[in-house]
């Protein structure tokens, strides 16, 4: 089956600093990556999507400069928190794709980030 | 705006009971409908998913969902669960075909005790 790995599955960082999750597609090639954030009791939220090798694209109201998307290869993308504040705390999920089609898409196992 | 609607925030049964969790989604002209579980410490799996056809869906591990297009809703069932069915079970739905962004439901979250 196909597997997704994300990386770390927990992570706790100092505010003002960046912190990168990387999402790896391990048995297939992944032309497309979404990334999901997932509030306490709420839902997952599509943060953006990511096509290998052109720019992200980001949903409205996600801030493109402070979520750093970057999908250098087939098998890789990287979600890079920057400058992260307390209120970006919260649990990340990656998805992958073998097309641009989502619902087709495989999970990794999700990223908590905790900024103190 | 398009939403989905999960009813229960957290379900509590015993094993054998039987199972059935509400899934609501707002009119939005052709939909698509899936089921995903997410295992404790696990990631999101699909259950089950509705594209067209028959509108009992039948999953994997026992589960099945009804569409019912009337009623707007896309109820999870099994008829006994089990102590590993203790998971966390999302609704999800695109608009417009299979290219358009999951929309997910909050989540339910079901204890099964032994």
């Amino acid at each position: 089956g196909a597997v997704v790995s994300q990386h770390p599955s927990r992570v706790i960082c100092k505010s003002g600093t960046s912190v990168k999750i990387e999402c790896r597609s391990l048995d297939f090639q992944a032309t497309t990556m979404f990334w999901y954030r997932q509030f306490p009791k709420q839902s997952l939220m599509l943060m953006a999507t990511s096509n290998e090798g052109s720019k992200a694209t980001y949903e409205q109201g996600v801030e493109k400069d402070k979520f750093l998307i970057n999908h250098a290869s087939l098998t890789l993308s990287t979600l890079t928190v920057t400058s992260a504040h307390p209120e970006d705390s919260s649990f990340y999920i990656c998805s992958a794709s073998r097309d641009r089609i989502n619902t087709e898409a495989f999970f990794g196992q999700g990223t908590r980030l905790t900024v103190v | 705006a398009q939403s989905v609607s999960q009813h229960n925030h957290h379900v509590i049964l015993s094993e054998a009971a039987s199972l059935e969790l509400g899934c609501n989604y707002s009119y939005g002209g052709t939909v698509n409908l899936f089921w995903y579980v997410q295992y404790p410490g696990q990631h999101l799996q699909l259950l089950l998913k509705y594209f067209s056809g028959d509108p009992l869906v039948k999953g994997i591990k026992g589960f099945e969902a009804e569409f019912i297009k009337s009623k707007f809703s896309f109820n999870l069932r099994k008829p006994s669960v089990q102590w590993s069915d203790t998971a966390e079970y999302f609704c999800a739905v695109t608009y417009g075909g299979s290219q358009g962004n999951l929309i997910f439901g909050k989540g339910t979250k079901l204890s099964v005790k032994p």
